[in-house]
């Protein structure tokens, strides 16, 4: 059974950093894409930032560019976003998602909340 | 970015009735490999959301065969034949064409 179990989220002051992981299992870590997607309060889904099964090649929407890093250890199966200069917009759930052999965005976690705020 | 706009917001339904949801994109989703990477989510309440449908139409393991895709291009619908109780929730359309991935805004279903 895949499972995609986010941590690190909390309160954190704005400009502060965070860093978030998404540990996995039930699947070969090391074959698919991972994807990080937030969710402010009471809004919809916004993706924020992938990297391929490597970790070569990474993507971030504009917002995060320069603040935030994708992140992979294949060895560990985990993944990892690395949340600098944190922003009170920044404030929501974060969940990772893998791909599978159908597709992009297959299995999500049940995510990790972040709280900016001084 | 590719915009996906979704509709209807919300839909109150009965048990057993059928119900459609639009997503249209502002851009083809044709992709260069030929696939269009066009995903149908559910969002329970509480619940992180999980993929029912990929690729347009083609189903997740265990998604009951009252969901259905279609669509291509730009013009797509999720289809949801004799809804039931546990259908409730917020769908939400996605693209995985172009970066940015998109969202649609969500159309919250409830049960009448």
């Amino acid at each position: 059974e895949v499972q995609l179990v986010e941590s690190g989220g909390g309160l954190v002051q704005p400009g502060r950093s965070l860093k978030l992981s998404c540990a996995a299992s039930g699947f070969t870590f090391s074959n698919y894409g991972m994807h990080w997607i937030r969710q402010a309060p009471t809004k919809g889904l916004e993706w924020v930032a992938s990297i391929s099964p490597s970790g070569g090649s990474t993507y971030y929407r504009d917002s995060v560019k320069g603040r935030f890093t994708i992140s992979r250890d294949n060895a560990k199966s985990t993944l990892y976003l690395q949340m600098d200069s944190l922003r009170s917009e920044d404030t929501a759930t974060y969940y990772c998602a893998t791909d599978n052999g159908d597709g992009w965005f297959a299995y999500w976690g049940q995510g990790t909340l972040v709280t900016v705020s001084s | 970015d590719v915009v996906m706009t979704q509709t209807p917001p919300s839909l109150s339904v009965a048990i057993g009735q059928s119900v459609s949801i639009s997503c249209k994109s502002s851009q083809s989703l044709v992709a260069s490999d030929k696939n269009t990477y066009l995903n149908w989510l559910l969002q329970s309440p509480g619940r992180s959301p999980k993929r029912l449908i990929y690729q347009v139409s083609k189903l997740d393991s265990g998604v009951p065969d009252r969901f259905s895709g279609s669509g291509s291009e730009k013009d797509f619908t999720l289809k949801i034949s004799r809804v039931e109780a546990e259908d409730l929730g917020v769908y939400y359309c996605l693209q995985g064409t172009h970066l940015p991935f998109t969202f649609g805004s969500g159309t919250k279903l409830e049960i009448k």
